[in-house]
């Protein structure tokens, strides 16, 4: 099955430890995307990559950092800078083509948890 | 920020319509008006997306006003599986800008 996979689904840390979270996907998408969700909140944007070995800082990277390496992977790692990072993790991809509108396909999120 | 504004929470009749409004008066010209939905704890779902014409698919409508400034996703006949948030986003048409989540509303489909 085509599609983005996050894993794991839940993720428990001690607080100042840094946790990696994973995000791969297998539909050839160019883009891909981190957003953190808090209850009751929309999606913010951490980071997203639109091309392999670059990316961009979205709203709220401070504490975060992240990595493109190959295409079909982008992990964000969760520093102990990051002062709140128990939150509700979206990872998503869309295809690159310029001119037209392409729909960014989300994965089943990591909620994780720092004790 | 987000460029749009919707109602908190919404609720709708099981079998009736649900008609769900958006106000973005400050759109400009090459920005289209999505529509996504998140399901409680999943990641969201795209719906539909327009400039300014009404849209229609298998999963719902889209009316935008001849002004663009508000548009109103409509599901024309709800169930309970679309319980869920709905977000209304603007976004440029080019590349691959990221989304900008507002808070959504968040629709109760009642039985």
């Amino acid at each position: 099955d085509g599609g983005i996979t996050q894993s794991p689904k839940y993720l428990f840390r001690k607080e100042g430890q840094n946790v990696t979270l994973s995000c791969e996907q297998n539909l050839n998408h160019d883009a891909m995307y981190w957003y953190r969700q808090d209850p009751g909140q929309g999606l913010r944007l951490i980071y997203y990559s639109q091309i392999v070995n670059d990316f961009q800082k979205g709203d709220i990277a401070e504490g975060y950092s992240v990595s493109r390496e190959k295409k079909e992977s982008f992990p964000l790692t969760v520093t102990s800078a990051q002062k709140n990072p128990t939150a509700f993790y979206l990872c998503a991809s869309s295809i690159q083509s310029g001119g037209s509108y392409n729909e960014q396909f989300f994965g089943p999120g990591t909620r994780l948890t720092v004790l | 920020d987000a460029k749009t504004t919707q109602p908190t929470s919404m609720d709708c009749a099981e079998g009736r319509a649900a008609n769900l409004p958006c106000n973005h008066s400050t759109i400009s010209g090459n920005e289209y008006v999505y529509w996504y939905r998140q399901i409680h704890s999943q990641g969201p779902q795209y719906i539909i997306h327009g400039l300014k014409n009404n849209e229609t698919n298998e999963m719902a409508s889209l009316i935008i006003t001849e002004d663009r400034k508000s548009s109103t996703l409509i599901l024309p006949h709800a169930t309970l599986r679309d319980t869920a948030v709905y977000y209304c986003i603007v976004r440029a048409v080019s590349g691959n800008t990221p989304l900008v989540f507002g808070k959504g509303t968040r629709l109760s489909v009642i039985a």
